[in-house]
């Protein structure tokens, strides 16, 4: 069956303007997470989804990041006002919530996002 | 809060050699421990889990990983490498009532044919 997409693959943007990066989760996953990584680092928590509702967002570094997923599906994660730091590659991935509290998360293939 | 160490970032070993990644931890309370494998070019995929139990975990390509308590280690091992286990090997940590995980910096792995 079809895995986690995420689109675009790559984006180039200019410093100070709004991204907007999409995931799509596996059909029927209600647990659906954000990471970020940057070059030689792992995966870096930003925020997590049960349903359409943010049940964990510790991981957003600022007020310029924001995640939604209004039908508990799709998600897309927005950067304003982006920054030279922002330069990463941005994971998502989804999990099933039946069965145990910690279910295998399976990774999208992530979008580069590059901040000139 | 919690945090993961791996100690290698950078291995070279030639085929049919023995293998162990070191996975360190920081965390007082009940922890889950997995091991994610990322081939050139392909996704982040889970290698294998310890969510309590046995602590010698098997997982997948013939990968296997002991969680010491006592000594907040989770290290990945494989008796013998194949040039088609070069990747980027991650250890990560959950914690109960905390779904995200952490994830160390990683452990580039190379085998030479």
């Amino acid at each position: 069956g079809a895995g986690v997409s995420q689109t675009p693959s790559n984006k180039v943007t200019e410093k100070g303007k709004y991204v907007e990066l999409r995931c799509d989760p596996i059909s029927g996953h209600t647990a659906l997470y954000w990471y970020r990584q940057s070059l030689g680092q792992g995966p870096e928590f930003l925020i997590y989804f049960q349903g359409t509702g943010a049940a964990d967002d510790s991981g957003l570094p600022n007020d310029r990041f924001f995640a939604v997923r209004p039908e508990g599906s799709v998600s897309t994660l927005k950067i304003q006002r982006t920054e030279r730091g922002d330069s990463a590659v941005y994971l998502c991935a989804s999990s099933s919530t039946s069965g145990g509290p910690y279910n295998e998360q399976f990774f999208g293939p992530g979008t580069r996002l590059t901040v000139l | 809060a919690q945090s993961v160490s791996q100690h290698n970032h950078h291995v070279i070993l030639s085929e049919a050699a023995s293998l162990e990644l070191g996975c360190n931890y920081s965390y007082g309370g009940t922890v889950n421990l997995f091991w994610y494998v990322q081939y050139p070019g392909q996704h982040l995929q889970l290698l294998l889990k310890y969510f309590s139990g046995d602590p010698l975990v098997k997982g997948i390509k013939g990968f296997e990983a002991e969680f010491i308590k006592s000594k907040f280690s989770f290290n990945l091992r494989k008796p013998s490498v194949q040039w088609s286990d070069t990747a980027e090997y991650f250890c990560a940590v959950g914690s109960t009532g905390r779904r995200a995980l952490t994830f160390g910096s990683g452990t580039r792995l190379q085998v030479q044919p």
